[in-house]
C-alpha cells in the first residue's frame, strides 16, 4: 500500500533553513505529481507547492515564493522542501501528499503522510 | 482567491443520525471540490473528489454533491469513527487552492 514519510522537521530560528523529505512507496512515484500542504496548531489547512511527476513544473503559494523549493529525486522515490528565510508565520505540521491522477496534477490529494513539525521560534 | 466557507462550524450529533455539512464557494468552481475527514493527531483523509466521486475504500454511507457554489457533504448514518474535523477544498483556481475552516462534527 502506499506510504509517505515526512522527515527533517524541527526548531529552527527566525531567518534560518531547513530541508524536510518525503519518501515515498506502494506506487509508482515518477508518475504522479507531489505537493506539501501545512497546517498551522490548531488551524486548518494550506496548500504550499506542487512538484510535477517529472519534475518540471512546480508551483507555490505566494507567501512561500522565493524562500521555499520544491524538487524530487524519482531514482530514490523521494520529494523534497528546502525552507529558507524562515518566518514565525511557517511554524506548521507539514505534509507531503500524492495528487490524485498520474501525469498532470489535479490538485486533489489521496494519499498524505503523517507530517512533520516545524518550529520557527527564538 | 477563492475563499471556502463551511457551516456549521461545529455540529452536535448522534452515532446513527444523519449528518449534512455545507461548504459554499466565493466564485463558481464548476465541481472542483473534495472534501476530506481529520482526526486529532492524524493527517487529513480524501473522502469526496470532484464534488460526489468517493475516494477508494470510503465507505457509501459518505456523499457528496453540489456544483457552481454550493456543496454538500452528506453522511447517512453516524458511525462512531465518523467524529472528526471535515474540511473542503477548491482545485478550481490552481494553483491557488485553498480550503475551508473546517467543521468540527461532535457526539451530541
Amino acid at each position: 500500500q502506499v506510504h509517505l514519510v515526512e522527515s527533517g522537521g524541527g526548531v529552527v530560528q527566525p531567518g534560518g533553513s531547513l530541508r524536510l523529505s518525503c519518501a515515498a512507496s506502494g506506487f509508482t512515484f515518477s508518475s504522479y505529481g507531489m505537493h506539501w500542504v501545512r497546517q498551522a496548531p490548531g488551524k486548518g489547512l494550506e496548500w504550499v507547492t506542487v512538484v510535477a511527476y517529472d519534475g518540471r513544473d512546480k508551483k507555490y503559494t505566494d507567501s512561500v515564493k522565493g524562500r521555499f523549493t520544491i524538487s524530487r529525486d524519482n531514482s530514490k522515490n523521494t520529494v523534497y522542501l528546502q525552507m529558507n528565510s524562515l518566518r514565525a508565520e511557517d511554524t506548521a505540521v507539514y505534509y507531503c501528499a500524492k495528487d490524485l491522477v498520474t501525469v498532470g496534477a489535479q490538485y486533489h490529494f489521496d494519499y498524505w503522510g503523517q507530517g512533520t513539525l516545524v518550529t520557527v521560534s527564538s | 482567491e477563492i475563499v471556502l466557507t463551511q457551516s456549521p462550524a461545529t455540529l452536535s450529533l448522534s452515532p446513527g443520525e444523519r449528518a449534512t455539512l455545507s461548504c459554499r464557494a466565493s466564485q463558481r468552481i464548476s465541481s472542483y471540490l473534495a472534501w476530506y475527514q481529520q482526526k486529532p493527531g492524524q493527517a487529513p483523509r480524501l473522502l469526496i473528489y470532484d464534488a460526489s466521486n468517493r475516494a477508494t475504500g470510503i465507505p457509501a454511507r459518505f456523499s457528496g454533491s453540489g456544483s457552481g457554489t454550493d456543496f454538500t457533504l452528506t453522511i447517512s448514518s453516524l458511525e462512531s469513527e465518523d467524529f472528526a474535523v471535515y474540511y473542503c477544498q477548491q482545485r478550481s483556481s490552481w494553483p491557488s487552492i485553498t480550503f475551508g475552516q473546517g467543521t468540527r462534527l461532535e457526539i451530541k
